[in-house]
């Protein structure tokens, strides 16, 4: 069984600092890595979508990779702000339009 | 815009009484899913539905039913049977070429 795992589970930095989460996961066989965005009381908000044949995926300040051999995938923020204040949370889909297995995600705080 | 609209956002049940959560999407998307987030907790499947009449169980499906007469709906149905309903509540999609999974802003049930 898929299991995904997120460290840390929680991060506070300055603004300004570029940072790395970081999600692990158990089973290699995956087809879709997403990375999302919780903001408190919300829905989750796609960030990086990288699928198994991709190595990284990047969004503005955003940058997410992918080693699906060693079952892990990062995803580097770059000049943090303090709106990037929120959860983070990455999961895995073993085939397309299955179910996506979720990490408990990193909340994340971001200091002025 | 395309999207996934989630209603109602905020729920008040009493025990013992059924509650409906409306899904509904305007993307296209034939897979369509219904996860529970409880505090300090990852996201648990409750049903997901790959084509319209037909979906499957998920982690934690006791005490929850859907329907999938429409591609666009996918309501669930908290019954009287969920020992701890009180949760929030998020549905989401997947299609396209990618399989990108996106969520509505979610409903949160409290039980008094």
């Amino acid at each position: 069984k898929q299991e995904v795992t997120q460290i840390p589970a929680a991060l506070s930095v300055p603004e300004g600092e570029n940072l790395v989460l970081n999600c692990s996961f158990t089973d290699s066989a995956i087809y879709n890595l997403q990375w999302f965005r919780q903001d408190p009381g919300k829905g989750l908000t796609s960030l990086l979508l990288i699928q198994s044949s991709q190595r990284e995926q990047t969004s503005g300040r955003l940058n997410a990779s992918l080693d699906k051999s060693s079952g892990r995938s990062t995803l580097y923020i770059a000049a943090s702000q303090p709106g990037d204040s929120a959860t983070y949370l990455c999961a895995v889909s073993p085939d397309y339009g299955q179910n996506f297995v979720f990490g408990p995600g990193t909340r994340l705080s971001v200091l002025p | 815009d395309g999207g996934i609209t989630q209603s109602p956002k905020y729920l008040f049940r009493k025990e013992g009484q059924n509650v409906t959560l409306s899904c509904e999407q305007n993307l296209n998307h034939d897979a369509m899913y219904w996860y529970r987030q409880d505090p300090g907790q990852g996201l648990r499947l409750i049903y997901y539905s790959q084509i319209v009449n037909d979906f499957q169980k998920g982690d934690i499906a006791e005490g929850y039913s859907v329907s999938r007469e429409k591609k666009e709906s996918f309501p669930l149905t908290v019954t009287s049977a969920q020992k701890n309903p009180t949760a929030f509540y998020l549905c989401a999609s997947t299609g396209g070429d990618t399989g990108e999974l996106f969520f509505g802003e979610g409903s949160r049930l409290t039980v008094l």
